[in-house]
């Protein structure tokens, strides 16, 4: 089974506004990722958050960690029309294999 | 550098077919492996190999076999397709170094009919 789960499987707000997905996963974990995916394309990573940080920055990216409730949330400020896309957290346990969970997809409309 | 590269983009087979596909990456990463993502499913793991000369089965490898040729080249064959392994594929590495992140290629579309 995926060790991540995002929530919500889909997402459509406004150009301007902010877009905020979560991520839940199973076992300790060494970091965890977000990539970005565009309709027809391969992943693209985004932000690594590592078990001992709480929170990240990258842009108008910031990503929460919460390791006591193993769970993790994405935030896009200001959206686009180019944040259009599917977005994965992915949990790496081993240090060289991640695990994805189904995405969320998330639509910005103009 | 064109990062990691996959071909065919896509390819229609008829069932018990075989065909490879192949991925290449020029980062001189250690680890690769190979994906298939499913409508609503996202990535599942088939093979993948830590550095060269070793690969490990994942979370779906039943159909599939690989061969880590090189640094640079790890290749996914069907020996028998299924519909069931109608998906797309993807193939990424990452550097040992590094604390997992995966680079990825764009993909093969893959139709069992």
């Amino acid at each position: 089974s995926q060790q991540g789960e995002e929530d919500p499987q889909a997402l459509s707000i406004q150009e301007g506004e902010n877009a905020t997905m979560n991520c839940s996963y199973k076992t300790s974990i060494n970091n965890l990722q977000w990539y970005r995916q565009n309709s027809g394309r391969g992943l693209v990573h985004l932000i690594l958050i590592r078990s001992n940080e709480r929170e990240k920055h990258s842009g108008r990216l910031r990503v929460t960690l919460d390791t006591s409730k193993k769970s993790s949330s994405l935030l896009i400020t200001a959206s686009r029309a180019a944040d259009t896309a599917s977005y994965f957290c992915a949990t790496d346990v081993t240090g060289y294999k991640l695990s994805f969970g189904a995405g969320t997809t998330v639509t910005v409309r103009a | 550098n064109a990062g990691v590269t996959q071909t065919p983009k896509f390819q229609v087979l008829k069932t018990g077919q075989s065909m490879t596909l192949q991925c290449a990456q020029d980062m001189n990463h250690n680890s690769m492996y190979w994906y298939r993502q499913d409508p609503g499913m996202g990535l599942r793991l088939i093979y993948y190999s830590a550095s060269e000369g070793t690969t490990d089965k994942g979370e779906v490898p039943n159909g599939y076999n690989v061969s880590r040729l090189n640094k640079r080249e790890f290749s996914l064959r069907l020996e028998s397709a299924a519909p069931s392994q109608t998906s797309v594929y993807f193939c990424a590495s990452s550097d040992k170094g590094s604390p997992g992140t995966q680079y990825f290629g764009p993909g093969t579309r893959l139709l069992v009919l």
